[in-house]
């Protein structure tokens, strides 16, 4: 079967740092992906993975590790707008499905 | 680019009745569309794979009789929720699979569906 595994939820302070881990069992991966998204919106895309390493992007990074079935998501300088729900995804080979992990709820304080 | 709208975006309807909900990809034409719906303060659970021209994939324990899809034409997906429940309540998301890009799928903004 398919198992993708995130915290539930996860609390950061404003202008901190948070890690947000997914790890994943799957036949046939092929990359992974983090959304973004907010209540009653729909994902937004922020980063793919599908070599092992770190991809950044701004105040955002990902990493993956594909022997440890493990990524995870970095958020630096966190602000208030990143209050929001962030979900992995992962693809297969011979299919473009999404598999969803449980997804993770962010909630930054000020 | 690669735009992907849903209509309506929030529909009432009474337990019995169907009803219709639309994706298209707006600027790009999609063979594939996909099928998700989340309930509060969960994930996004895939429902079906919407191939242009042919029928669609079902998941596990989707029933492909209450969800009617098609997939017209190569911009254009419906879902037909039948003779909906207050249990089909839910926020209904598509997306599209660009060819350019295979890998990512790019989300329409959702439809929230309350069945009284």
């Amino acid at each position: 079967g398919q198992n993708i595994d995130q915290p539930t939820e996860m609390t950061a302070t404003e202008g901190a740092i948070v890690q947000i881990n997914c790890t994943y069992q799957t036949s046939g991966f092929n990359g992974l992906f983090w959304y973004q998204q907010h209540a009653g919106e729909a994902p937004t895309f922020l980063s793919y993975n599908v070599l092992d390493g770190l991809e950044e992007k701004g105040r955002f990074s990902s990493f993956l590790s594909r022997s440890k079935g493990y990524s995870y998501l970095l958020l630096k300088e966190l602000q208030m707008k990143d209050s929001a729900s962030y979900l992995c995804a992962v693809t297969t080979s011979g299919t473009y499905k999404y598999i969803f992990g449980t997804g993770t709820r962010l909630k930054v304080l000020a | 680019g690669a735009v992907v709208s849903q209509h309506p975006s929030r529909v009432i309807c009474k337990s019995g009745t169907s009803v219709k909900i639309e994706c298209r990809s707006l600027d790009f034409q999609a063979t594939t569309m996909f099928w998700y719906r989340q309930f509060p303060k969960q994930s996004l659970m895939l429902m079906a794979t919407s191939n242009e021209g042919s029928k669609a994939t079902y998941e596990q324990g989707v029933e492909k009789d209450k969800f009617l899809i098609n997939h017209a034409s190569l911009t254009l997906s419906t879902l037909t929720v039948t003779s909906a429940h207050p249990e089909d309540s839910s926020f209904y998301i598509c997306s599209a699979r660009d060819e350019t890009s295979p890998y990512e799928q790019y989300f329409g903004p959702g439809t929230r569906l309350t069945v009284t």
